[in-house]
């Protein structure tokens, strides 16, 4: 595709609720990031796959929070029992593996979710 | 750990105006990249600029250049010209020279541009 896309752009859910959000790289490119961005705040790294292994998880705040991307194009974030603090904009980024370690990273335009 | 820090949460600039934004970082590395991106109210995050640390040379994109100093860990972004559509969210970032390693954003600053 153009850009990488984003699926809902927005998501309200009820304290408790599962949520599941979706991420579609840009066509052919082998990394996957997501970050989750609080109200006012920078970006900050959850976890990163290149195709289909998730290689680095450190970001994650809590073990309700799970990332997939089985086939190593499509990703899902999924956030299990919601709660209030988990609110913000979660953006994705993808990037492809060339001759530079400067691989710039593209990314979509994020799903904010309001957890109430 | 890396750190990266914006000091600035708001500027103003007069429409062709020139604005220069503060960017200090922390690290223990001595090769890294350093990037400014621009993130618009629509919330697409776009590179504007970027330098790599071993060249002493200044990364400069048109309108936008950078002011580099490694030894003081200082990575200004200088807007020449400004225009309406410079109006954004401006993030200061940090990467190792790892293939794909994640980025280290700042809090970043706000930037209005004034008619």
């Amino acid at each position: 595709g153009a850009g990488v896309s984003q699926s809902p752009r927005y998501k309200v859910a009820k304290r408790g609720q599962d949520v599941a959000l979706r991420c579609d790289p840009i066509s052919g490119h082998v990394s996957l990031f997501w970050y989750q961005q609080a109200l006012g705040q920078g970006p900050e790294f959850l976890t990163y796959f290149q195709n289909e292994a998730q290689l680095d998880k450190s970001g994650l705040p809590s073990d309700r929070f799970f990332a997939e991307r089985p086939e190593g194009s499509v990703s899902t974030l999924k956030i299990q029992r919601t709660q209030q603090e988990d609110s913000a904009v979660y953006l994705c980024a993808s990037s492809s593996p060339g001759g530079s370690n400067l691989e710039t990273q593209y990314f979509g335009p994020g799903t904010r979710l309001l957890v109430l | 750990a890396q750190t990266v820090t914006q000091s600035q949460p708001e500027m103003s600039v007069q429409e062709a105006e020139t604005v220069t934004l503060s960017c200090t970082y922390d690290t223990s590395e001595s090769d890294y990249y350093l990037f400014w991106y621009k993130q618009p109210p629509s919330r697409q995050m776009i590179l504007v600029i970027r330098q790599e640390a071993y060249k002493q040379q200044n990364a400069t994109e048109n309108r936008f250049s950078v002011n580099f100093q490694k030894a003081a860990k200082s990575f200004s972004l200088k807007i020449s010209d400004s225009q309406l559509g410079d109006a954004a969210m401006y993030f200061c970032a940090y990467r190792r020279p790892l293939r794909d390693d994640k980025i280290i954003f700042g809090k970043g600053t706000r930037l209005h541009i004034l008619p």
